[in-house]
């Protein structure tokens, strides 16, 4: 049973320069959450998509986007690159079956993208 | 989000038990409390959840207080793979299912 799956594992852009960053859910999974990790710091939410809709967003500006294809797979796309979003790029899956209550199921994570803006 | 309070970092010797300790003082009643822990180079890794009372798998142990205002994970045997930063959050019954609030946890080191 296949776990999450990001690509790349690692990637260095240009200031500026636009990156997209893929990532497959867990079997079974159809909720896909990204996450933004500096260095030294905990994971932060960036947003999260179901039905291929986003459905919350954390407190990222709009050249943080996103895209989630019918086999639930996802994307995440960066605009006009800043040093600053360097970072460790999270994929977390879920199911919106296991949302809450007697579930509150645990979230999987990927390993993640190491991303390096020069 | 209610917001949790751990120690920075924390050490232990190998086959010994670890407590890793959490405040949450502002903890609702619909709150559940989540540990993860990231080892180095890789995501974060479930490890147990809990609401009132003291719940035990095959990675930990979690002990809540009566008053649900701190919690304590426990690792009965600390191994040199159990090395990685912890983190406790909360987590709202209601179900905001993907949003986890992470502080910084507590990086925990095992020696020989």
């Amino acid at each position: 049973d296949a776990g999450v799956t990001q690509s790349p594992t690692h990637l260095i852009k240009t200031r500026g320069q636009q990156v997209t960053l893929r990532c497959s859910p867990k079997s079974g999974h159809d909720t896909v959450s990204w996450y933004q990790q500096a260095l030294g710091q905990g994971p932060q939410f960036i947003f999260q998509y179901y039905e291929e809709e986003e459905r919350q967003r954390g407190n990222f500006p709009d050249r943080f986007s996103g895209h989630q294809f019918p086999n639930y797979s996802s994307e995440l796309n960066v605009n006009a690159l800043l040093l600053g979003d360097s970072a460790l790029y999270l994929c977390a899956s879920s199911s919106h079956r296991d949302r809450g209550g007697l579930y509150n199921s645990p979230l999987h994570f990927g390993n993640g993208t190491r991303l390096t803006v020069t | 989000d209610a917001k949790t309070t751990q120690p920075n970092s924390m050490e232990s010797n190998e086959e010994e038990p670890v407590h890793l300790p959490c405040n949450h003082s502002t903890i609702s009643g619909t709150d559940y409390i989540h540990w993860y822990r990231q080892l180095p180079s890789q995501g974060p890794e479930y490890v147990i959840h809990g609401l009132t009372s003291n719940v035990n798998n095959r990675m930990a142990s979690l002990a809540i207080a009566e008053d649900r205002k701190s919690s304590t994970l426990i690792l009965h045997r600390a191994t040199l793979r159990d090395a990685a930063v912890y983190y406790c959050i909360l987590r709202d019954e209601a179900g905001t299912a993907s949003k986890l609030t992470f502080g910084t946890g507590t990086r925990l080191q095992v020696t020989l």
